[in-house]
Parts: C-alpha cells; structure tokens; sequence
C-alpha cells in the first residue's frame, strides 16, 4: 500500500500565478519531508524539506506546509515560472532511517 | 559540488543479455541506492547499501543483483535483461547524517529490445 500519495497526476497554471501541489502520507511516525524536481531525462534534484517540528518552511518562491494531524503537506510556488515545469516527488523519511519514501510524482505545467 | 554520476545516459540492450549499470559518487557517502522511474508509478527502489559490501532489498529486487565493493561505487545488475526492465534507471546517495537529503544520478535510459 503507498504510504506516500500525490493523488493529482498532473498540474496545470498561468505563468505568475500560485501551484499549489499535495502530498498525503499515511505513516504517522514519518518525521522528515523532502520534494524533488525531476526534469526530463535529469535525475531529481532536491528542492525544500520540513521536519515534523515544524509547521512551514520557506526558500525563496517555494514553501512548504506541514499539517500533521491531517498527515498531509503541500508545495506552494509563488509566483510559478514557466521554467518550473516539471515532476515534482514528494518524500518522506522512513522510521528505519534508510531510505526515502517517494510519491508518484505530479506534472506541473506553467504557460506564459 | 555534490556529484553523482552513471556509466550511461541510454542504453540499449537485447532480451537474455546481462546488463550492468555503474554509479560513482564523490561526496564519501555511506549510503547508495538504486530506484528505477516509470511513468505512473514514480520512483521505486530496487535496492540499497548503507555500507561496503552490504546490501538491502527495495520494493522491487527481482530480476535485479547489487555490487558494493569500494564505498563510492555502487553496481546494479540486471543478469538476463527482459523488455520489462525497459525504464530510467537513477543511482543516489547520502550520507547517514541528519540532513536526510538523498542526492541524484542523471540517470540511465535503458532500452530492452
């Protein structure tokens, strides 16, 4: 069963204007959250994380939002960039501390 | 800079044929793993090492074997190539540290014919 779910395959926003992608977990003892961007044919590179103490964490346009009662996060991009059309992987760290716990991943596709 | 590289971009391999992929990297991590990508399913991890010459099962080890024999190089072979290993196939690592970011290969394109 997916622990770590980003049940919107796909994204589409107006250059300038807010996305807004989701991830929900399942595993309540996951106590650390990365996104990554993957372009095409590139491996993905690591955009922002959170740790469970934590509530928001901010990095220039990219924030990202904890809401642990709900086990879900979210990756604001403010204002959105043609150039920020990817996939973005939503992870989270397992308990044994080994390996990362990838989503799907969701296409975001910013028009100018 | 953080650098992780593999042997290929795209490769191109015939059914039965043994398959071997190659990623270094240089940042004396203790940790490497090896995930492929597929369109729908994400990334899913095949196998990983947390140390030299040991090795962990992902989620999908079959039809898959590891090497780890010096710290910055991690191995994956595929022994007898099937068209269902056709993928993007990415080396990562990292370090035991706290910082839990793991960093990415380029990537491999494996074609199975």
């Amino acid at each position: 069963d997916q622990q770590v779910k980003q049940n919107s395959p796909s994204l589409s926003v107006q250059e300038g204007r807010i996305s807004i992608l989701n991830c929900d977990y399942t595993n309540s003892m996951f106590d650390y959250f990365l996104w990554y961007k993957k372009y095409p044919a590139e491996g993905p590179t690591f955009l922002i994380s959170i740790s469970s103490i934590k509530d928001k964490n901010e990095d220039g346009r990219f924030t990202v939002f904890l809401n642990k009662s709900a086990k879900h996060l979210s990756l604001h991009i403010v204002p959105s960039q043609p150039g920020d059309s990817a996939v973005y992987f939503c992870a989270a760290w397992d308990q044994a501390g080994t390996a990362l716990i990838f989503g799907k991943g969701t296409t975001l596709s910013v028009s100018s | 800079d953080v650098k992780v590289t593999q042997s290929s971009r795209y490769l191109v391999k015939r059914t039965g044929e043994k398959v071997f992929l190659e990623c270094v990297q240089d940042m004396d991590h203790e940790n490497m793993f090896w995930y492929r990508q597929d369109p729908g399913l994400g990334l899913r991890l095949i196998y990983f090492s947390y140390d030299v010459k040991m090795k962990e099962k992902g989620d999908i080890p079959e039809g898959y074997s590891v090497s780890r024999e010096k710290k910055e190089r991690f191995s994956l072979i595929l022994e007898s190539a099937s068209t269902n290993q056709t993928s993007m196939y990415l080396c990562a690592s990292s370090s035991r540290g706290l910082t839990y970011e793991q960093y990415f290969g380029p990537g491999t394109r494996l074609t199975v014919t």
